[in-house]
């Protein structure tokens, strides 16, 4: 049974840089399939941050691609995000993701973690 | 604004069927890519409900189907039951955004 689960600081002031880590387990990341994130601003919709291959490579969503980083660490079976220059407009639930292709569906997801931006 | 458009709601009494829709454009569900369906309880993360237009996932009851027709997608929900009041999402890939792209959201509110 693949679990994913998020951890990093649930406050983060503006203009620093968010950073969260998905720990998965059941499933070793370097076998396959697409690591990712995506979030929801509290009472709203979903939205895609970006995702990893296994490879290494990555794939952003344009809007915020100037501001993303997703790496991996395949030494500790975990996938990282981090979002730079956070403004109160990031504050969201960010959930950690596993797909089996670039088009495909979520088959696994984290429980998410609330971050909120504030001074 | 979101790229698919979905309803903010809809609502059934128990046992009935609703469907929600979910319209896209030609960079989208247009251009033949897949549609997958969640549902979010309350609290709690999005799960799987649809995958690529009109499969299920296991155990994901057949009471929940999913179509797709040229720029849009539907999910039927039949046998409406009061465990089914949640919120729910499409996504797809869009081609001009080079990314995923989710609808707003439709809650369902079984009456």
């Amino acid at each position: 049974q693949v679990q994913l689960q998020e951890s990093g600081p649930g406050l983060v002031k503006p203009s620093e840089t968010l950073s969260l880590t998905c720990g998965v387990s059941g499933y070793y990341i370097s076998s396959g399939y697409y690591w990712g994130w995506i979030r929801q601003p509290p009472g709203k919709g979903l939205e895609w941050i970006g995702s990893i291959f296994h490879s290494g490579s990555t794939y952003y969503n344009p809007s915020l691609n100037s501001r993303v980083t997703i790496s991996e660490d395949t030494s500790k079976n975990q996938f990282s995000l981090k979002l730079r220059s956070v403004t109160a407009a990031d504050t969201a639930v960010y959930y950690c993701a596993r797909h089996r292709a670039t088009y495909s569906s979520v088959d696994c997801w984290g429980q998410g973690t609330l971050v909120t931006v504030s001074s | 604004q979101s790229v698919l458009t979905q309803p903010p709601s809809v609502s059934g009494a128990p046992g009935q069927r609703v469907t929600v829709s979910c319209t896209g454009s030609s960079s989208n569900i247009g251009a033949g890519y897949d549609v997958h369906w969640y549902q979010q309880l309350p609290g709690t993360a999005p799960k799987l409900l649809i995958y690529e237009n009109n499969n299920r996932p296991s155990g994901v009851p057949d009471r929940f189907s999913g179509s797709k027709s040229g720029t849009s997608a539907s999910l039927a929900i039949a046998g409406l039951q009061a465990e089914d009041e949640a919120d729910y999402y499409c996504q797809s890939y869009d081609s001009s955004l080079s990314g995923w792209v989710f609808g707003g959201g439709t809650k369902l509110t079984v009456l």
